[in-house]
């Protein structure tokens, strides 16, 4: 069965800390992997996008690293600011479009 | 420029009422998307158009039913709603029916069934 899964499910971290969320894949075959922002009461936005060959994709502050071998994914955030505070949900699509999979996404707080 | 627009941005309606929800896309996409928001937060797709011909109709009550008058605009229309209806809808859209296209979201629409 299709599945993605994140970790962790929320996250509280300081102004100014970095962190990094996880992303855990089953799809098979794959095609790409998406992070999305989604700030409280409004629709995701996109932050990087990466497909099979490649292993980092970079958005400012926002660097996500994936490993096709191991269907692993993390989206690292440097030097959070408070308006970093949203749900941050993976999702992977397999080829020909049509199949895609979103995870629970993980609700991280950035505090002053 | 509203990329993606969705309308009401809160509905509030007693079980039993049909009630529809709009969505307009203003950036020349092909394909629009509906995705059901529940209170654990999971996204789940509900029905995809390209080219206002349905692709993806994913294990959906019949009760809801998608329009596309054109490629801009997608509709959703729920007749005789129920208590579990009650979820955020968001409306979509991409260049094209591929996942490797980013789809852009609207606002969402708070759906409250009482």
């Amino acid at each position: 069965k299709n599945q993605v899964e994140q970790s962790p499910q929320s996250l509280i971290i300081l102004e100014g800390k970095n962190c990094t969320l996880q992303c855990n894949y089953t799809v098979s075959p794959f095609s790409n992997l998406r992070w999305y922002k989604q700030d409280t009461g409004r629709g995701p936005v996109s932050l990087t996008i990466m497909t099979f060959s490649e292993n980092t994709k970079s958005n400012g502050r926002y660097t996500a690293t994936l490993d096709a071998d191991t269907k692993q994914s993390s989206l690292h955030i440097t030097a959070s600011q408070l308006s970093d505070s949203a749900s941050y949900i993976c999702v992977v699509s397999a080829p020909g479009g049509f199949k895609t999979i979103f995870g629970a996404g993980t609700r991280l707080f950035v505090k002053a | 420029d509203t990329a993606v627009s969705q309308t009401p941005k809160y509905l509030v309606t007693q079980m039993g009422n049909d009630k529809s929800i709009k969505c307009e896309q203003n950036l020349g996409h092909d394909t629009m998307y509906w995705y059901k928001q529940d209170s654990k937060k999971f996204l789940k797709i509900m029905f995809s158009y390209n080219n206002k011909e349905l692709i993806i109709n994913e294990t959906v009550p019949n009760r809801f039913s998608p329009k596309s008058p054109d490629k801009a605009h997608l509709n959703l229309h729920i007749n005789s709603l129920e208590l579990g209806d009650s979820a955020v809808y968001f409306c979509a859209s991409s260049q094209g029916n591929s996942g490797g296209y980013e789809q852009y979201f609207g606002p969402g629409t708070r759906l409250t069934v009482t």
